[in-house]
């Protein structure tokens, strides 16, 4: 597609339950990012995925979080045991440099 | 007008007028500097970068100047239109290869026709 794809864009789950967001970056693109926006806050970073490279996961804040990403395209970024704290939106951004990075819209976990 | 603390700083201008968004940056290492523009439900639209070697970039409308003495970035947008009204974020990129964006937290923008 011409962007980047997440879905699903709203995902309201129960306390304790495990989730998977996904993210479909725009064809080509070596390197995918995953940030994290709490209300009213900038964005964290939580793990980046360069070609074959190994992952930079320093971004994860618990080891609740795990990312993969298959055949160097379609990410998907899991929590498990979801926590209230872990409610926020969730952004991916894929890019083919080190400045353009283009974003989708994010899916918008709310943990109940 | 500004407010500080633990709200997000936020700027009101009139249609028209010249907007100006400051940002405070923190490591001198960042090689390139980068704003972006968040639309409510959206993800951050890339609008301008600049690298550490320059101190002003121009784009369609916007200025980027970069003051490396006291670590200060600011985007100035010529005519501001209601379009314009979104959240601001500065961005600074480090290393020599590819990497993390680290974000500032943000200014909202608010125009008024």
């Amino acid at each position: 597609g011409a962007g980047v794809s997440q879905s699903p864009s709203n995902k309201v789950t129960e306390k304790g339950k495990d989730v998977e967001l996904r993210c479909d970056p725009i064809s080509g693109h070596t390197a995918l990012y995953w940030y994290r926006q709490s209300l009213g806050q900038g964005l964290e970073f939580l793990i980046y995925f360069q070609g074959n490279s190994a992952p930079d996961k320093s971004g994860l804040p618990s080891d609740r979080f795990s990312a993969e990403r298959t055949g160097g395209s379609v990410s998907t970024l899991t929590i498990q045991r979801t926590q209230q704290e872990d409610s926020a939106v969730y952004l991916c951004a894929s890019s083919s440099d080190r400045v353009s990075y283009t974003f989708g819209s994010g899916t918008r976990l709310t943990v109940v | 007008g500004e407010s500080v603390g633990l709200h997000l700083p936020t700027l009101s201008v009139q249609e028209g007028d010249n907007s100006i968004i400051n940002c405070a940056y923190s490591n001198s290492a960042s090689d390139y500097f980068i704003w972006y523009k968040q639309e409510s439900g959206k993800g951050p639209q890339f609008i301008i970068d600049i690298r550490s070697n320059m101190d002003k970039r121009q784009g369609q409308r916007v200025t980027v100047l970069l003051n490396k003495t006291v670590k200060h970035l600011s985007l100035q947008i010529a005519a501001t239109q209601p379009g314009d009204s979104a959240v601001y974020f500065c961005a600074e990129l480090r290393g020599t290869s590819y990497g993390k964006l680290t974000f500032g937290q943000g200014t909202i923008l608010t125009v008024h026709p």
